[in-house]
């Protein structure tokens, strides 16, 4: 079955640091892949989407690049900031089944 | 209201009982979703309506869970028999249609003693 791994947290970063968080993902055919955000006290948000090779999603100054080759979607951002801090969660989902499947999630901590 | 209303935010249960719980998705929205959230793990799908109906029923655990939608619009979903590994948020969502993003609700975090 399909299946998403995220690299573990947290991740503390100083604030302006570049940030990486990993996502590989194990899927028959050409999934759909989503980063979701979940800020304190807040639902999921999508952040990002992709829906096909070499798409790079973007938002919020954060950038995603689907990789089949690499069967990756790793979430970048060139400078976080304090207000980046939350849960990022990478997914992905087939044309379909709309079900989504999710990674365990990444809690990233931005120090001033 | 302007999002994905899900109640109670908090529910504690004894092991045995029945507990429901209740998403009111964003008005017009079609299609609706149930997940499960354990203590730091990513969502796991239960249940899809499109519409009254259950589209897509394979992520239930067991028999225990039921889910309904009779109007198209609130869900309830259902769980008898509790037990303490139940204990997780449930996450409802809605989207406007099967091709455009869910939007979350903040879910109903469950507890069974």
């Amino acid at each position: 079955g399909d299946s998403v791994t995220q690299m573990e947290g947290p991740v503390t970063l100083s604030e302006e640091a570049f940030l990486t968080i990993n996502c590989t993902y194990t899927a028959t055919g050409y999934p759909s892949l989503f980063w979701y955000v979940q800020y304190p006290g807040e639902g999921l948000q999508l952040l990002l989407k992709a829906t096909k090779a070499d798409d790079k999603g973007s938002n919020k100054g954060f950038e995603a690049t689907y990789r089949k080759e690499t069967t990756s979607f790793h979430l970048e951002k060139g400078s976080v900031q304090v207000s980046d801090s939350a849960v990022y969660f990478c997914a992905l989902s087939h044309t379909g089944r709309r079900a989504l499947t999710f990674g365990s999630g990444t809690r990233l901590q931005v120090q001033p | 209201g302007a999002g994905v209303s899900q109640t109670p935010s908090n529910k504690v249960t004894e092991k045995g009982k029945y507990v429901e719980l209740r998403c009111d998705p964003i008005s017009g929205h079609t299609a609706l979703y149930w997940y499960r959230q354990s203590l730091g793990q990513g969502p796991e799908f239960l249940i899809y309506f499109q519409g009254t109906g259950a589209a897509d029923d394979s992520g239930l655990p067991n028999d225990r869970f039921f889910a309904v939608r009779p109007e198209g619009s609130v869900s309830t979903l259902k769980i008898q028999r509790t037990e303490r590994g139940d204990s997780a948020v449930y996450l409802c969502a809605s989207s406007k249609d099967e091709n455009t993003e869910a939007f979350f609700g903040q879910g109903t975090r469950l507890t069974v003693v």
